[in-house]
């Protein structure tokens, strides 16, 4: 079975700066997919960022990086630069391919909070 | 058009009601999800469609009925719902459930409130 973990259930942030979310994860799988998705308050899941398990580089997009320590089985994501558009929850999420069911596994979310 | 749109945006329904929430997407995809989210919760899954049929009914009771008319419809039938049922559904979509990458799109949600 797939577990991912947020630790954080809430975080604050200056405006500007930037910030880490933790994720750990736990498969047995040697193949499987990281996510982060971020929910505002309108309740829509916004795609960030993808990290694959054999993907040699950390994953970028724009302000979005996730650090990806496989030893550590863990996948935060960092936030550069901080904006008060932020303010969310942001979700962890793991699809292991070779599963039965395949889908995503849910962190319980972190809620971020940039302050002006 | 990388958008799935969700119908209607609020729904309020008493528990003797039939009501039914629409989702809708352009992308090609295969595989269509309903989702229910509780305040401060993670997204559980209740459905998943591939190929417009049913492979995933995650133990849902029989008031929610999953339907799938074509390729880019998903709807979901609500009767007889109880109170704690209320929450945010999502609808989200991905090229398949094959073994690729297949990112999710999600779609804005209908915030339903059971009276």
């Amino acid at each position: 079975a797939q577990k991912i973990t947020q630790t954080q259930p809430g975080m604050f942030v200056q405006e500007k700066e930037a910030v880490t979310l933790d994720c750990t994860y736990d498969t047995s799988d040697p193949s499987y997919g990281l996510f982060w998705y971020k929910q505002p308050s309108s309740g829509e899941m916004i795609f960030l960022i993808y990290q694959g398990s054999y993907d040699q580089q950390n994953a970028t997009e724009g302000r979005y990086s996730l650090n990806f320590q496989k030893a550590r089985k863990s996948a935060n994501l960092v936030i550069s630069a901080s904006q008060l558009g932020d303010s969310a929850m942001y979700f962890c999420a793991m699809r292991v391919p070779s599963g039965s069911a395949r889908q995503l596994t849910f962190g319980s979310g972190t809620q971020l909070t940039v302050l002006p | 058009d990388t958008e799935v749109t969700q119908t209607p945006k609020h729904l309020v329904m008493g528990m003797t009601n039939k009501k039914s929430l629409k989702c809708e997407q352009h992308m090609g995809h295969r595989a269509m999800y309903w989702y229910k989210q509780k305040a401060k919760k993670p997204p559980e899954l209740m459905f998943v469609y591939s190929y417009e049929k049913l492979s995933i009914n995650e133990s849902v009771p029989s008031r929610f009925s999953p339907e799938c008319p074509n390729s880019s419809l998903l709807n979901l039938h609500l009767h007889a719902l109880q109170p704690e049922d209320s929450a945010l559904y999502l609808c989200a979509s991905s090229q398949d459930t094959g073994r690729g990458y297949n990112e999710q799109f999600f779609g804005p949600g209908t915030r339903l409130t059971v009276l």
